[in-house]
């Protein structure tokens, strides 16, 4: 089954500085999904990248997919509190019993002034 | 456009006490509808997904159950709350299987 891995799990940045965050997955995934959640809120979708190659952006988000080497990644541009909040991205899963959406641990992203 | 709602917003239960979530769907018809529960500081674990009337299926075993009574209506119960049931439930709905999932604004329960 797929696994997805995210990191750094936990990520302090002062406002104004870039970063990257990092998702890995087990097998093929020829979708990647990024998602937004606010602190007590529900997930808000972000991009949904399709192809290898695929890149989306939005405002200060830029997301890309690489699926050769499983590897999408969320990078942040001249960070802004408004940003702050928790970051998951997801694979689908083929297969099995079930055809799913498999989601990271998440990334808690702090944008300090 | 597409709206989904879940109430109630928040709920407190004794252990031992029945429990009955539910999740609307508006604007689209035939829609996957999804239960995943989220517990405190983690990440989502799907729960149940249904891809029409009646049509439940279940990823972990558990005292929950889940069930679809109309194409636009889904349903999270259980006979008897456990303590490890706490937690933030969201239903979500997707045009098809491999599409985007959109998420409904969740039910925080609390089992005491």
């Amino acid at each position: 089954e797929l696994k997805v891995e995210q990191n750094p799990l936990f990520l302090s940045m002062q406002e104004g500085k870039n970063y990257t965050i990092y998702c890995n997955y087990s097998t093929t995934s020829d979708r990647l999904y990024w998602y937004r959640q606010d602190p007590g809120k529900s997930l808000e979708s972000l991009f949904v990248l399709l192809s290898n190659g695929a890149v989306k952006q939005e405002g200060r988000l830029m997301a890309s997919l690489d699926t050769k080497a499983r590897l999408s990644t969320l990078h942040i541009t001249a960070a802004v509190h408004d940003l702050s909040a928790t970051y998951f991205c997801a694979g689908f899963n083929y297969g099995g019993a079930t055809n799913k959406l498999i989601f990271g641990t998440g990334t808690l992203l702090a944008v300090q002034p | 456009s597409q709206t989904i709602h879940q109430w109630p917003a928040t709920l407190v239960q004794p252990v031992g006490s029945p429990l009955s979530l539910e999740c609307t769907v508006e604007g689209t018809s035939n829609p996957n509808l999804y239960w995943y529960r989220q517990a405190a500081g983690r990440g989502l674990q799907l729960l149940f997904y249904s891809v029409g009337i009646g049509q439940i299926s279940s990823e972990v075993p558990q005292n929950l159950s889940a069930s679809r009574p109309q194409d636009r209506q889904f349903i999270l119960s259980s006979k008897k709350l456990l303590l490890s049931d706490s937690g933030f439930y969201l239903c979500a709905w997707s045009p098809g299987t491999a599409e985007t999932q959109y998420f409904g604004p969740g039910t925080r329960l609390l089992v005491l």
